[in-house]
């Protein structure tokens, strides 16, 4: 299936810091999914970027797609406690075999 | 309520005694697929199916079987456990493969001795 990067593998903030995940593909994406596993829990999907240069938000989440479809991100706006957990993104390009991204665990330091 | 059901959520058995991990959803999907997550390795795909009698492998196939007779049902199989099998397992499921998300099963964590 196809490869995604995705980094940094580990972020540690201070509550109420940004925060930033990336992932990236050397190759075109049909789409991209971002999910969100709480720590003990088991991933749960966010949101799903379609189109070139596609900005979605969710509260204090801003998600964007590359102009190229190649990288995405997932951005957080003032951390909070309830923002801890492991930040994965799905490849998607036509294929059955969905890739996973390696994951970010953020962790929030109080 | 819609769901995917995994069972044992926790299993811890001995080496070369074979083991079954169910998985069921109640969401009449197409798409059924099982993962492993080790740390810093992230959720790496097993085997996967796009819908009755129909399987393929995926990323990591090795050491497991699954079979899907039922639309609703998606076994998955360790004929003959090894430790570098012990993990965390998921299975999910979705309407189709690329543009529907996916519902995770609570997990089980195998313990390989």
């Amino acid at each position: 299936g196809q490869q995604v990067m995705q980094i940094p593998q580990y972020q540690h903030v201070q509550e109420g810091e940004d925060f930033t995940t990336y992932c990236n593909s050397s190759t075109t994406l049909s789409n991209i999914q971002w999910y969100k596993q709480r720590p003990g829990g088991h991933p749960v999907f966010l949101i799903q970027l379609v189109k070139s240069g596609e900005v979605k938000k969710q509260k204090r989440l801003t998600f964007q797609f590359g102009e190229a479809k190649k990288n995405s991100s997932l951005h957080i706006t003032a951390t909070q406690t309830t923002d801890v957990g492991t930040y994965f993104c799905r490849s998607g390009a036509g294929s059955y075999q969905l890739t996973f991204g390696k994951g970010t665990k953020l962790s929030v330091i109080p | 309520e819609a769901q995917v059901t995994q069972n044992p959520r926790y299993l811890i058995t001995v080496t070369g005694k074979k083991l079954t991990v169910t998985c069921s959803q109640n969401m009449n999907h197409e798409y059924m697929s099982w993962y492993r997550q080790d740390p810093g390795l992230g959720l790496r795909q097993i085997y996967y199916s796009m819908n009755v009698e129909v399987t393929d492998k995926g990323d990591v196939p090795e050491g497991y079987k699954v079979s899907r007779k039922e639309k609703r049902n998606f076994p998955l199989i360790l004929e003959s456990p090894s430790p570098n099998q012990t993990s965390l397992y998921f299975c999910a499921s979705s309407f189709w493969t690329d543009n529907s998300p996916l519902h995770f099963g609570n997990g089980t964590r195998l313990t390989v001795t």
